[in-house]
């Protein structure tokens, strides 16, 4: 079944631990992309990925870290977790990236992760 | 920058009305629009993806339309069922290299 997931669904963490959220698809797309979601703020971009090695920063990029070393994996880093972190964190993939980061191609959403910074 | 707006906010409708949901964009220069579902706990699922050369799209009995000029798009629903019940996102894709910009959304509520 073709499919975006992510690791863990549900963290409960404590400031300054380092954590990390895996996303992988099984699709072959090229652009891969982290969101996150907050009440009355709606879904934001925190970093995508056109391809393999190449990653760039979304609208919310501080206080997290993204790598691209294999296609079907884009693990979100959180060095040093705060509580302004917590969130509904989603991934998504696309066939392909397009021009300057768009994707240009239905984006596939995982099912989130509901993390929470004490 | 980019804003999307959908209204309304909330919206609850009996069963078998059909009901079309609002979303506006500041900037027309867009790539495409997407319009998603989120059930609660869960991720969004696409529903219609409109290029912005298209006017139109359609799957079953949903049916997205595209203004690009105005910044519109509309999500109508026909004969809506309680299973239609969810949170309804637009997002565009941006033609200035930006990135994909939601909408807050539109709860919807379908009562049998």
């Amino acid at each position: 079944e073709a499919q975006v997931t992510q690791n863990p669904r549900y963290l409960i963490t404590v400031t300054g631990k380092k954590l990390t959220v895996t996303c992988s698809q099984n699709m072959n797309h090229e652009y891969m992309s982290w969101y996150r979601q907050d009440p009355g703020l709606g879904l934001r971009q925190i970093y995508y990925s056109m391809n393999v090695e190449v990653t760039d920063k979304g609208d919310v990029p501080e206080g997290y870290k993204v790598s691209r070393k294999e296609k079907r994996n884009f693990p979100l880093i959180l060095e040093s977790p705060s509580p302004n972190q917590t969130s509904l964190y989603f991934c998504a993939s696309s066939l392909r990236g397009g021009v300057l980061g768009m994707s240009t191609d239905t984006q596939y959403f995982g099912p989130g992760t509901r993390l929470t910074v004490l | 920058k980019q804003e999307v707006t959908q209204i309304p906010a909330a919206l609850s409708v009996p069963e078998g009305e059909n009901l079309v949901l609002n979303c506006s964009f500041t900037d027309s220069a867009i790539y495409n629009l997407q319009w998603f579902r989120q059930d609660p706990g869960k991720g969004l699922t696409s529903l219609l993806l409109i290029q912005s050369s298209q006017r139109e799209q359609t799957s079953g009995r949903l049916n997205a339309s595209l203004d690009k000029s105005s910044g519109r798009s509309t999500l109508y629903i026909a004969a809506s069922q309680p299973g239609d019940s969810a949170t309804y996102l637009c997002a565009v894709t941006e033609t200035s290299g930006s990135r994909l910009t939601f909408g807050e959304g539109t709860q919807l509520t379908v009562n049998p």
